[in-house]
C-alpha cells in the first residue's frame, strides 16, 4: 500500500529557533501533500496544501511566513516552523495523495512531535 | 466553526457486540465522506468511505451509513474486536482553492473495546 514517512519523528527545540519537519511518499508521486496539526484531544486541523511546484495554500488563520511550506518534489514536502514558540508545540502529520488512486484518498504520515521549550 | 461535529468523545464497547460511531456536519457542498482510525503518535489510516450520492457502504466487519437530509453518517462495526480500540475521526471532503480536495475533520471518539 501507498506510504507516506515523517522525518523527524519528535524533536525538542528552544524558543527562537526552526524547526524542520520531511514529508515523503515512498511508493508513489503525490502532486498534492496537505499539512495538519493536532492538539491533544482535538481534531486535525489542515494548515495548508501544496502542490507540487506552485506556492502552498494556506487556510485561514495560518500564518505563511511562519510555517514555510516547500513541495519541490513528487514525492519531498517539507514544512518549516520559523521562530518557534511553545504555543507551535503540538502534534504535526502530514498527507498526500496518490497521483493514481481514488480521487479523494489521502495516505497520511506517521506524524511529527513538536515541543518547544 | 465545526463544519464536521463528532459528539460522543468516547464510547464504550463489549467485544463481540456492534460499535456504532456517530458524525454529523452542516456543509451540503461536502461530497464525500471518510472515517479514519487513529492511534497515539500515529497518523490516521484509512477505514471506508461514502459517495454524497449514496447511503450506504460496506467492506467486512465495517459498515458506513450517510443520511443526506439529516446530514448525518455513522460507522458501525460488528462484531467489535478488542484491536479495534482506537480513535475514529470522522472526515469530509469538499473541493478546495487550486482544485484539490481537501479534507475537514470531527473531533474524533475514542471507542474502547471490553474484552
Amino acid at each position: 500500500g501507498a506510504v507516506v514517512s515523517q522525518h523527524p519523528s519528535w524533536v525538542i527545540c528552544k524558543s527562537g529557533t526552526s524547526v524542520k519537519i520531511e514529508c515523503r511518499s515512498l511508493d508513489f508521486q503525490a502532486t498534492t501533500m496537505f499539512w495538519y496539526r493536532q492538539f491533544p484531544k482535538q481534531s486535525l486541523m489542515l494548515m495548508a496544501t501544496s502542490n507540487e511546484g506552485s506556492k502552498a495554500t494556506y487556510e485561514q488563520g495560518v500564518e505563511k511566513d511562519k510555517f514555510l511550506i516547500n513541495h519541490a518534489s513528487l514525492t519531498l514536502s517539507t514544512l518549516t516552523v520559523t521562530s518557534a514558540h511553545p504555543e507551535d508545540s503540538s502534534f504535526y502529520i502530514c498527507s498526500a495523495r496518490d497521483l493514481l488512486a481514488a480521487f479523494n484518498e489521502q495516505f497520511f504520515g506517521p506524524g511529527t512531535r513538536l515541543t518547544v521549550l | 466553526d465545526q463544519q464536521v461535529k463528532q459528539n460522543s468523545p468516547s464510547l464504550s464497547v463489549q467485544e463481540g457486540r456492534i460499535s456504532i460511531l456517530n458524525c454529523d456536519y452542516t456543509n451540503s457542498m461536502f461530497d464525500y465522506f471518510l472515517w479514519y482510525k487513529k492511534y497515539p503518535a500515529e497518523g490516521p489510516t484509512f477505514l471506508i468511505s461514502i459517495s454524497s450520492i449514496k447511503d450506504k457502504n460496506e467492506d467486512g466487519r465495517f459498515t458506513v451509513f450517510l443520511n443526506k437530509s439529516a446530514k448525518h453518517l455513522s460507522l458501525h462495526i460488528v462484531p467489535s474486536q478488542p484491536g479495534d480500540s482506537a480513535v475514529y475521526f470522522c472526515a469530509a471532503s469538499v473541493m478546495g482553492v487550486q482544485g484539490a480536495q481537501k479534507l475537514v475533520f470531527g473531533q474524533g471518539t475514542r471507542l474502547t473495546i471490553n474484552p
